[in-house]
C-alpha cells in the first residue's frame, strides 16, 4: 500500500512570507506526527494529531507556527512569516491507533532565504 | 530538547565488517527504536525493542537494550555498501501514540 507522503518536496521561500506544507498519512492511520530536522541533527518533535484534533502540540517553537488535520486524515502544517531560522526538513509520521512504529514520509525541504 | 545520543557520531568500515553503534538516554522508556536515513530525507523504520525486553533480531540487525545503564545498541552484521546511511535511535517514553525522542545520529559509511 501507499505510505506517507508529502508535498511539496522542495520550498524556497522569502523572509517573511507564508507556507503550507501537506501530509498524507497511511490510510486508516489515526495517528500523525509533524517533526523538524535541521542539519546534522536528529528530528525533533513539534506536533501530534490524534483524529483530527491536536494531542499534544508542545513541540512547536512559537506561535507562527500551526497545524490542522481538519477531517483526521491529511494534515497541513502552516508557518506564518517565516525566519532563515525556520529552514530545515520537516517530516510527517503516521501511526496506528495504539501503535508504537511510525511511519515517516520524505519530508519536505523548507528553505528560507 | 534531543535525550538520546549515539555513538560514535560517524563510521566508516570496509563492505563485509560489521558496525556497531550506540545510543545513551536519559529518562525511562516503554521502547527504543531504530531508525536509517538515507540523503537527509524520510526516516526507515529498523526495528523496535521494548523495555521487557534485553535482545531482538532483524535479519542482518541485532539490537540489545540494557535499561540499568540506560543505553542500547545496533549491530549490522556483514554490511555492504548500501548500509552506507545515518541510524538513529528514538525513545517511546510510553506505549502507543506518543512523539519519538531522537538522538542526534550516527553517519555509517561503508565502503566497498
Amino acid at each position: 500500500g501507499a505510505g506517507v507522503s508529502q508535498t511539496p518536496s522542495n520550498k524556497v521561500t522569502e523572509k517573511g512570507k507564508y507556507v503550507e506544507l501537506r501530509c498524507d498519512p497511511i490510510s486508516g492511520h489515526t495517528a500523525l506526527y509533524w517533526y523538524r530536522q535541521s542539519l546534522g541533527q536528529g528530528p525533533e518533535f513539534l506536533i501530534y494529531f490524534q483524529g483530527t484534533g491536536a494531542a499534544d502540540d508542545s513541540g512547536l517553537p512559537n506561535d507562527r507556527f500551526f497545524a490542522v488535520r481538519p477531517e483526521g486524515s491529511v494534515s497541513t502544517l502552516k508557518i506564518q512569516r517565516t525566519e532563515r531560522g525556520d529552514s530545515a526538513v520537516y517530516l510527517c509520521a503516521s501511526s496506528t491507533l495504539a501503535g508504537d512504529t511510525q511511519y515517516f514520509g520524505p519530508g519536505t525541504r523548507l528553505t528560507v532565504l | 530538547s534531543q535525550q538520546g545520543e549515539e555513538d560514535p557520531q560517524a563510521l566508516s568500515i570496509q563492505e563485509g565488517e560489521n558496525a556497531t553503534m550506540n545510543c545513551s538516554y536519559k529518562t525511562s522508556i516503554n521502547n527504543l527504536q531504530w531508525y536509517r536515513q538515507n540523503s537527509g530525507r524520510g526516516l526507515v523504520h529498523l526495528i523496535l525493542i521494548r523495555s521487557n525486553e534485553r535482545e531482538k533480531h532483524s535479519g542482518r540487525l541485532r539490537v540489545t537494550l540494557d535499561t540499568s545503564k540506560k543505553s542500547s545498541s545496533l549491530l549490522i552484521t556483514a554490511s555492504r555498501a548500501a548500509d552506507t546511511a545515518s541510524y538513529f535511535c528514538a525513545t517511546g517514553p510510553n506505549s502507543g501514540n506518543t512523539p519519538l525522542v531522537f538522538g542526534k545520529g550516527t553517519r555509517l559509511s561503508v565502503i566497498a
